[in-house]
């Protein structure tokens, strides 16, 4: 059984379309996140979610907005792609509330190629 | 900002070998976790140290954190072919997990 599941795994698009990546967990946790990886590898939080509600919001450009339609789900949607946002993207999970005190639980990665 | 900083960005070693991976960071702390990211993969958490430890062990892995250096140690002993991934520390600023850049570690037989 996959704890943390994304889909797409890959996904080639063109710069201006909307898309989305999908992410479940089935571990039961309150929170969870999407990370940016970039091609030299640094990841960077973009946002968290507790039970539905949003607690972190870092300077990510509003065309990425996060959808929870519950605990389990965490979706990203991308508006108007643009050639910068090729990069892998992570879904990932933690138990409880303490978004920094925790082990995180990671998704495969979502490899986006904005063409 | 970025909080660790990986040292050296890239190792490589001959199986058997010992593997020595170092982060810094530059504000204080509640807790540091490293996690291991193979090739094309999600990462995986490894260990977690909290403030108040200084060392911690799990199987070949040794991590001792210095708070007032503010540094932290990832030992692998009696390196493997499988360890070759790319390792990242991680600190806690409170409210999200802050990784560093990470070291690629490159296990050869």
């Amino acid at each position: 059984d996959t704890a943390v599941s994304q889909t797409p795994k890959y996904l080639v698009t063109q710069m201006g379309n909307d898309k989305s990546i999908k992410c479940e967990q089935n571990l039961g946790h309150d929170t969870m996140y999407w990370y940016k990886q970039d091609s030299k590898k640094f990841l960077k939080i973009m946002f968290s979610y507790n039970n539905k509600e949003l607690i972190i919001n870092e300077t990510v450009p509003n065309r990425f907005s996060p959808k929870s339609p519950d605990k389990a789900h965490l979706n990203l949607h991308i508006n108007s792609l643009e050639l910068g946002d090729s990069a892998v993207y992570f879904c990932a999970s933690s138990p409880g509330g303490s978004p920094g005190r925790e082990t995180q639980y990671f998704g495969p990665g979502t490899r986006l190629l904005v063409l | 900002s970025q909080q660790g900083e990986e040292d050296p960005q890239a190792l490589s070693i001959q199986e058997g070998e010992n593997a020595t991976m170092n982060c810094s960071y530059k504000t204080s702390i509640n807790n540091l976790q490293w996690y291991r990211q193979n090739s094309g993969r999600g990462l995986v958490h490894l260990i977690l140290i909290r403030s108040n430890e200084r060392e911690k062990h799990s199987g070949r892995l040794r991590v001792t954190l210095d708070t007032s250096k503010k540094s932290s140690s990832l030992l692998i002993t009696a390196s493997r072919a499988a360890d070759t991934a790319s390792y990242f520390c991680a600190t806690d600023d409170g409210t999200a997990l802050i990784f560093g850049k990470g070291t690629t570690l490159s296990v050869s037989s």
